[in-house]
């Protein structure tokens, strides 16, 4: 596609239950991070990809929040057990990697709320 | 790591000039000052970036320092759609994230 897509665009959820966030980066791009942003909040950075190097996991707040890029494309965001503290946007860009100073390209984000 | 202080909030009339000003005290040589914005309810948008001369683009033009120590995102014509919040950041040195303060809140009014 032309932009970077996240799916689902919101997402109820109950505390306790596990939920998958996805990302499907702008085609050809090597890095992708994950930030979330509570409300009223700045970005929180949560985790990096690039290319086949081990991701840069400095961010995950928990052991709750794991996530994986397949085969260099599509990346998933897993978040076990929600809490209430985890409802806010979660937000996917990708870059096209290679040169440090590239853009980010930003999806619209995914509004999880924890009930 | 290098942080940046912006103020909290701005207004601009429409049609004037948005001046956003930065402070980075602690850049270290390498590294770039980038300006996002990011409107309501959608994900950030990159504006522009800069080492150290200054940068103009179609959306806007950046004026660095001459020490670094500070920058300033000039909108040249703000219009109501321009009205979002903007990052001043500083990217982190031998890391490949860019980390975001709180940013400041611009408002243009008619």
């Amino acid at each position: 596609g032309a932009g970077v897509s996240q799916s689902p665009s919101n997402k109820v959820t109950e505390k306790g239950k596990d939920v998958e966030l996805r990302c499907d980066p702008i085609s050809g791009h090597t890095a992708l991070y994950w930030y979330r942003q509570s409300l009223g909040q700045g970005l929180e950075f949560l985790i990096y990809f690039q290319g086949n190097s081990a991701p840069d996991k400095s961010g995950l707040p928990s052991d709750r929040f794991s996530a994986e890029r397949t085969g260099g494309s599509v990346s998933t965001l897993t978040i076990q057990r929600t809490q209430q503290e985890d409802s806010a946007v979660y937000l996917c860009a990708s870059r096209r990697g290679g040169v440090l100073n590239e853009k980010l390209f930003f999806g619209s984000g995914t509004q999880l709320s924890v009930l | 790591d290098a942080k940046t202080t912006q103020p909290t909030s701005m207004d601009c009339a429409e049609g004037r000039a948005a001046n956003l000003p930065c402070n980075h005290s602690t850049i270290s040589g390498n590294e770039y000052v980038y300006w996002y914005r990011q409107i309501h309810s959608q994900g950030p948008q990159y504006i522009i970036h800069g080492l150290k001369n200054n940068e103009t683009n179609e959306m806007a033009s950046l004026i660095i320092t001459e020490d670094r120590k500070s920058s300033t995102l000039i909108l040249p014509h703000a219009t109501l759609r321009d009205t979002a919040v903007y990052y001043c950041i500083v990217r982190v040195t031998g890391f490949q994230k860019l980390v975001f303060g709180t940013g400041t809140r611009l408002l243009v009014s008619p």
